[in-house]
């Protein structure tokens, strides 16, 4: 199995533009999380899904926050407009909820930087 | 809501000694998992071991083990026989088993150096 795939690797962009970050999940996995990194605040959970359906949002920072999960192999987190205080790592982590554990697997991360 | 304490923002150790990570957590729960990841300078969390609260033998993984005090609320990784590789940031991590999702409380941090 290829992991969680995150796309892009880094983005760079300017105050007030749209930034859409993509994840793949584990195919099989029923259970997706978006997390982000600082250093000022660590890791933090921004929201999760089962089953493509969102559960819970309140780690979401602001309206101009949105994420999507169309189907069990996709999900998007959207912020517009970007402002210079969204930059940090974003992750994305996929589990099977119902297995022992529920091991949170991660993708490599998206560097965001808004100039 | 729980909380995750790691009270050592960095910790250096000798290639081939043996070095051990603190974690504190605070919860009312009596069912949970705890975890290690590891975060390299790839950027990648990569799970290092897990701990169920339910189980009393301590978790070892190879080279790493925890010592899980579960009265004291402390979960500590230990590593064997550094190597170069494991130098890190690790990240201690809690999940409830009673949330209706998988979602989990970071500690801090604790940046790992090791050295030849």
């Amino acid at each position: 199995d290829a992991g969680v795939i995150q796309s892009p690797r880094h983005e760079v962009t300017e105050m007030g533009q749209e930034v859409t970050l993509r994840c793949k999940p584990i195919s099989g996995h029923n259970s997706l999380f978006w997390y982000r990194q600082t250093m000022m605040r660590g890791l933090e959970l921004l929201i999760y899904f089962n089953n493509n359906v969102p559960i819970d949002d309140s780690g979401m920072p602001e309206d101009r926050f949105s994420a999507k999960m169309p189907n069990a192999s996709f999900s998007t987190l959207k912020i517009q407009p970007s402002e210079p205080r969204d930059s940090a790592v974003y992750f994305c982590a996929s589990s099977w909820q119902g297995g022992t554990g529920n091991i949170q697997y991660f993708g490599a991360g998206t560097r965001l930087s808004v100039l | 809501a729980q909380t995750v304490t790691q009270s050592q923002p960095e910790m250096s150790v000798q290639e081939a000694e043996t070095v051990t990570l603190s974690c504190t957590y605070d919860t009312s729960e009596s069912d949970y998992y705890l975890f290690w990841y590891k975060q390299p300078p790839s950027r990648q969390m990569i799970l290092v071991i897990r701990q169920e609260a339910y189980k009393q033998q301590n978790a070892t993984e190879n080279r790493f083990s925890v010592n899980f005090q579960k009265a004291a609320k402390s979960f500590s990784l230990k590593i064997s026989d550094s190597q170069l590789g494991d130098a890190a940031m690790y990240f201690c991590a809690y999940r409830s088993v009673n949330n209706a999702g998988n979602m989990l409380t970071f500690g801090g941090g604790t940046r790992l150096m090791v050295k030849p």
